[in-house]
C-alpha cells in the first residue's frame, strides 16, 4: 500500500511569513499532485509534478518534486490569509490517486 | 462551480437505513472517482468508474456499492448505516490517465 506522509499536520503562521509543507512516502510516484480545500468544498488541483527535480511556480507557491520522485515540498513566501486552508498532496502510479493526510494552514492577519 | 456536481449537500439518516449519492461528473469526462473524507483518516479511496465500467477498488466496505450509468452519472449507495459511516463523501472526475481530478463540493453524511 502505498502511503503519502504530510508534515507539520497543523501549521498557524502570521501574514508575511515563508513556510514550507512537506510530503513524503517510501513509494515511487510517477507523479505528484498539491490540491487545496477549503470548508465545505471538495480539494482543487493547484500543481502537478511529473520528473524528478522538478520545480514549478505558481505566484508565491513553489512546488518541487524530488529527484527519488518520492517525495514534494510545497514553499509559500509572504503568506497571506488568503491562503488560509488545507493542503493534500497525492501521488499517482498504478492505481487512483493516494492522498496524505494533509497540512492545515491558517495565516492570521 | 468546478462542473462536478454532487448532491445532496447534507443527508442525515439513522443507523441501519440506506441512503444513495448521486454525482455527475465534468462535461467530457469519463472516469468517475469516489471518495471518503473523515478527520482522523483523510481522504480515503473507495472506487473508480470509467466510462460505465468498474476500473479499481480500494477500502469500500461490501455494504457499500456504486454503478456509472450511460449518461456517465454516478450513484454510491450506502446501506445498514453505523455512526462510524458519519463523514464528507467525494465524488471526483477526470479524463482518465494521470490527468488531475476534479472535486464536487461532496455530501456531507451524518449518521445518528
Amino acid at each position: 500500500t502505498q502511503l503519502l506522509e504530510q508534515s507539520p499536520q497543523f501549521l498557524s503562521i502570521q501574514e508575511g511569513e515563508n513556510l514550507t509543507v512537506y510530503c513524503n512516502s517510501s513509494s515511487v510516484f510517477s507523479s505528484l499532485q498539491w490540491y487545496r480545500q477549503e470548508p465545505g468544498e471538495g480539494p482543487v488541483l493547484l500543481v502537478t509534478v511529473v520528473t524528478g527535480g522538478e520545480v514549478k511556480k505558481l505566484k508565491r507557491l513553489t512546488f518541487q518534486f524530488g529527484d527519488a520522485r518520492k517525495d514534494s515540498s510545497l514553499h509559500i513566501t509572504a503568506a497571506q490569509p488568503g491562503d488560509t486552508g488545507l493542503y493534500l498532496c497525492a501521488g499517482s502510479g498504478n492505481t487512483p490517486l493516494v492522498f496524505g493526510k494533509g497540512t492545515r494552514l491558517s495565516v492570521i492577519a | 462551480d468546478s462542473g462536478v456536481t454532487q448532491t445532496p449537500k447534507h443527508l442525515i439518516t439513522a443507523t441501519g437505513q440506506r441512503v444513495t449519492l448521486r454525482c455527475s461528473p465534468r462535461s467530457g469526462d469519463l472516469s468517475v472517482y469516489w471518495y471518503q473524507q473523515s478527520l482522523d483518516q483523510g481522504l480515503q479511496f473507495l472506487i473508480q468508474y470509467y466510462n460505465g465500467e468498474e476500473r479499481a477498488k480500494g477500502n469500500i466496505l461490501e455494504r457499500f456499492s456504486a454503478q456509472q450509468f450511460p449518461d456517465l452519472h454516478s450513484e454510491l449507495n450506502l446501506s445498514s448505516l453505523e455512526l462510524g459511516d458519519s463523514a464528507l463523501y467525494f465524488c471526483a472526475s477526470s479524463l482518465g490517465g494521470s490527468g488531475g481530478y476534479t472535486f464536487g463540493s461532496g455530501t456531507r453524511l451524518t449518521v445518528v
